[in-house]
């Protein structure tokens, strides 16, 4: 069965660190993979997507990037961290239909 | 691209009543509608979903519908419980294959 992992679950860093989050799929090949972000009591904001090594995809102009150096690794990164991208970010992944999310890091920008 | 409203933002039932989430959708070549579960400090799950092939869909107390000709799809939930208490996500997918997400329900049941 597939499952996929993010990691750290929660992180505190201070304004102008860098960021590094890494999310791996297990279980399957070639997936689609994805990184939203969710404010405090809002929706899934859709930051990134990829469909291949390589390839990616941003849907809103922000701080972030995003890397894919093997199929099945997603890593969201910055290097300089701002008070606004405090959140909760999920890395996400499919093959057509449905999506699945990871657990999560819960970043907080101090 | 696709564009996905849903209504109330918040919903409060006493335990034993039945819950409704409405959702709209802007994309008519949108084919694949998802609900997602979402408990305080987790992931979203997927609860059920929808294909455009189908105009209902139901797994125990939870079903969906879905009426493309006025581009909206709705979750029902029925005899809630304090368990059903968390945010719900309505999604839909256009031929892009990425999910649309609507803002959420906050739904609270009342013991």
């Amino acid at each position: 069965s597939q499952t996929i992992h993010q990691w750290p679950a929660t992180l505190v860093q201070p304004v102008g660190s860098p960021l590094s989050l890494e999310c791996t799929v297990e279980g399957t090949s070639n997936p689609n993979l994805y990184w939203y972000r969710q404010a405090a009591g809002r929706g899934l904001q859709l930051l990134f997507y990829s469909v291949g090594i390589g390839q990616i995809s941003s849907e809103v102009p922000q701080n972030l990037s995003a890397s894919r150096p093997q199929d099945r690794q997603f890593i969201l990164s910055s290097k300089k961290l701002l008070l606004s991208d405090s959140g909760f970010y999920l890395c996400a992944w499919d093959r057509g239909s449905p999506l699945h999310f990871g657990n999560g890091t819960r970043l907080t920008v101090t | 691209g696709e564009n996905v409203e849903q209504h109330p933002s918040t919903l409060s039932v006493q335990e034993g009543d039945s819950a409704v989430i409405k959702c709209t959708y802007s994309d008519s070549a949108s084919n694949y509608f998802p609900w997602y579960k979402q408990e305080l400090g987790k992931r979203p799950q997927l609860i059920i979903d929808i294909r455009s092939n189908v105009g209902e869909k139901k797994d125990q107390r939870i079903a969906v519908t879905l009426n493309k000709t006025a581009k909206h799809f709705s979750l029902h939930i029925t005899e809630t419980q304090p368990e059903d208490s968390a945010v719900y996500f309505c999604a839909a997918r256009s031929n892009d294959y990425k999910l649309s997400f609507g803002a959420g329900t906050t739904v609270t049941v009342r013991a």
